[in-house]
């Protein structure tokens, strides 16, 4: 069965960074493009990134365009995000989404657990 | 494309019916809209994609409609795991969800 497994999250302090990664499985990892979305009480889910099959097209909401970078290793079936210059605003719980297809351009089939993450001083 | 889900709370009985809407402000290319349903501590379940196909596993009494700008989640005969928070999502321009309806047991 297909798991998507989340870790990295934690407490920072605003201005650090913070590097998330989502382990998977039961799946043909190298075939699917790879969310990741972030849910707040405030503003619910928000859609963060996304990064095709082969790593090569990634495609940014602007809200985190320029400090989140994201990135995958096919060969460990992972996907990871890199938080640059973290504010108070990005605490969340962050969750990684397989995508139906291969490009990323379509619905979420799979949800990991999410990981919390705090940005607090 | 920002979506609006109404109600924001919806309080039926277990066997009744429940119709949750979802509206966009442009209309959602190929009708690539899902629905989500997420309960306290676990992360969203895909429940209905391309607006009226249910993913792998969800029950025929869940069912989805609509085109364009318009789309509605039926649930036909509440059973006591359908009440959860709902969301809608458009992902035929970049992707957005909607802010949620909750089906709380009245």
């Amino acid at each position: 069965q297909v798991q998507l497994v989340e870790s990295g999250g934690g407490v920072v302090q605003p201005g650090r960074s913070l590097r998330l990664s989502c382990a998977a499985s039961g799946f043909s990892f190298a075939n699917y493009g790879m969310h990741w979305v972030r849910q707040t009480p405030g503003k619910g889910l928000e859609w963060m990134v996304v990064i095709s099959n082969d790593g090569v097209n990634k495609y940014y909401a602007d809200s985190v365009k320029g400090r989140f970078t994201i990135s995958r290793d096919n060969s460990k079936n992972s996907v990871f995000l890199q938080m640059n210059s973290l504010r108070a605003e990005d605490t969340a719980v962050y969750y990684c989404a397989k995508d139906h297809g291969w490009f990323g351009d379509l619905y979420f089939d799979y949800w990991g657990q999410g990981t919390l993450v705090t940005v607090s001083s | 494309n920002v979506l609006t889900q109404s109600p924001g709370t919806l309080s039926l009985s277990p066997g009744e019916r429940a119709t949750l809407s979802c509206r966009a402000s442009q209309s959602v290319s190929s009708n690539f809209l899902a629905w989500y349903q997420q309960k306290p501590g676990q992360a969203p379940r895909l429940l209905i994609y391309g607006a009226s196909s249910r993913a792998t596993g969800v029950p025929d009494r869940i069912s989805g409609s609509g085109s364009g700008t318009d789309f509605t989640l039926t649930i036909s005969r509440l059973e006591p795991e359908d009440f959860a928070v709902y969301y809608c999502q458009q992902y035929g321009s970049s992707y957005s969800f909607g802010q949620g309806t909750k089906l709380e047991i009245k």
